[in-house]
């Protein structure tokens, strides 16, 4: 079973639009990582939060983590056709093993 | 640097017919994944390797599904006999030792008739 959710499942917002993205995950984390995937590609690493940290900026993304809740959030700023792509949340339950949600697929139209 | 390396891009096959995939890590990375991607889903873990030992294949389907990772470095995952809930994306995805972030293939989209 997958350890995070995204919501919402896909998103679809016009060219400079922010896009706001949330997850939630089941148990205790060490930290919580976003990935991006472009259509027909592997994933790519976009930023790591955490878990003793509550909200991390990195260029256009912003992430806050709620432990509380067991959830997090990506933004993404004046969005770009280029972020046209399935976003992934993972959490690092143990050390060594990560586990996705099933995603958010988001559109930025022009 | 150079990337995860991943062949073949596509595969097309007939069930019960065998597979194998290759992955070849970034240098250096000891730890090593096969992801499994079923359209619409998240990646599925199916087998962690620490240089070339198992760390975790408890999601491997092990009746039809193996992998090595011979000398620590490039990994095969094979299917044998495959199925037609086996067509997905294959992602490889490595790890440098102490490292938190995963490095991905482009993956291998299998397709079984």
């Amino acid at each position: 079973s997958q350890q995070g959710e995204e919501d919402p499942q896909a998103l679809s917002i016009q060219e400079g639009e922010n896009a706001t993205m949330n997850c939630s995950y089941k148990t205790s984390i060490n930290n919580l990582q976003w990935y991006r995937q472009n259509s027909g590609r592997g994933l790519v690493h976009l930023i790591l939060i955490r878990s003793n940290e509550r909200e991390k900026h990195s260029g256009r993304l912003r992430v806050t983590l709620d432990t509380s809740k067991k959830s997090s959030s990506l933004l993404i700023t004046a969005s770009r056709a280029a972020d046209t792509a399935s976003y992934f949340c993972a959490t690092f339950v143990v050390d060594y093993k990560l586990s996705f949600g099933a995603g958010t697929t988001v559109t930025v139209r022009a | 640097e150079a990337g995860v390396a991943q062949s073949p891009r596509y595969k097309i096959i007939e069930k019960r017919q065998s597979v194998a995939f290759w992955c070849n890590p970034i240098s250096g990375h000891a730890t090593l994944y096969w992801y499994q991607q079923i359209l619409g889903q998240g990646p599925k873990l199916l087998i962690q390797f620490q240089n070339n030992g198992v760390v975790d294949d408890s999601q491997l389907p092990k009746d039809r599904f193996s992998a090595e990772r011979l000398k620590g470095v490039d990994s095969t995952l094979k299917i044998q006999p495959a199925k037609l809930e086996d067509s997905a994306v294959y992602l490889c995805a490595s790890k440098e030792t102490g490292g938190e972030k995963l490095f991905f293939g482009s993956g291998t989209q299998l397709s079984v008739l």
